[in-house]
């Protein structure tokens, strides 16, 4: 079974210094990764994705993510938080193989940025 | 164009009555997915249809909860004698499907808020 895990319920960052939210992973053969964001009293939007190729992904508002197979990561990252980054954050797998495989997210990590 | 609708945006209701929840995915979208987000348990995969396929229905937590998708498009939630623990707010999501070596991006409707006395 696949599974993800986010291992940190809530960070903490300054507004200018760079954060991480942690994504690991669990899948049979090789993953797609993805993180959503939820704003708060919005709904859950896409932030990017990794499919295969260059494992550092960049997506929607300056954020990154990079993929590391030995160790089954996937953390988000951003050089210069702001406060308007301050919302929860999801991580999401699912297997590359196999026709339709579902989408397994995590608990989710809320991130708050600190003015 | 339109994204992800849900309705009604709020529902509140008595223990034991039945609950229906609509969702309208993106037009062309065959795939669409039904989760339940309760604080601080994240989100919870309950159901998932792909075009004409048996739909995925191993996430539904009792026999309480049922899912039905017609025409391909239109899908609704029904939870029958509705529980204090069914309290939660319910996402639906689409998605096309498959997209090969792309993978899938879900989005997301502004859910469905339940609150059970």
């Amino acid at each position: 079974a696949q599974s993800v895990a986010q291992p940190e319920d809530q960070v903490n960052v300054a507004e200018g210094n760079p954060l991480t939210v942690k994504c690991t992973y669990s899948v049979s053969g090789n993953p797609y990764l993805f993180w959503y964001v939820q704003y708060p009293n919005r709904g859950l939007q896409f932030l990017l994705k990794y499919i295969t190729g260059d494992n550092l992904v960049k997506g929607s508002y300056g954020f990154e993510a990079e993929f590391n197979k030995s160790q089954t990561s996937f953390h988000l990252k951003k050089p210069s938080a702001l406060v308007s980054d301050s919302a929860l954050y999801f991580c999401a797998v699912r297997a590359s193989s196999g026709g339709y495989q579902k989408v397994t997210f995590g608990i989710g990590t809320k991130l708050q940025v600190i003015p | 164009g339109a994204g992800v609708s849900q309705s009604p945006s709020n529902k509140v209701t008595e223990k034991g009555k039945d609950v229906e929840l609509r969702c309208d995915p993106i037009s062309g979208h065959t795939a669409l997915y039904w989760y339940r987000q309760s604080l601080g348990q994240g989100l919870e995969f309950l159901i998932y249809f792909q075009g004409n396929s048996a739909p995925d229905k191993s996430g539904l937590p009792s026999d309480r909860f049922s899912a039905e998708r017609t025409g391909g498009s239109v899908s609704t939630l029904t939870i029958q004698r509705t529980q204090q623990e069914d309290s939660a707010v319910y996402l639906c999501a689409s998605s096309v499907f498959p997209q090969g070596a792309r993978g899938e991006t879900q989005y997301f409707g502004p859910g469905t808020r339940l609150l059970v006395l």
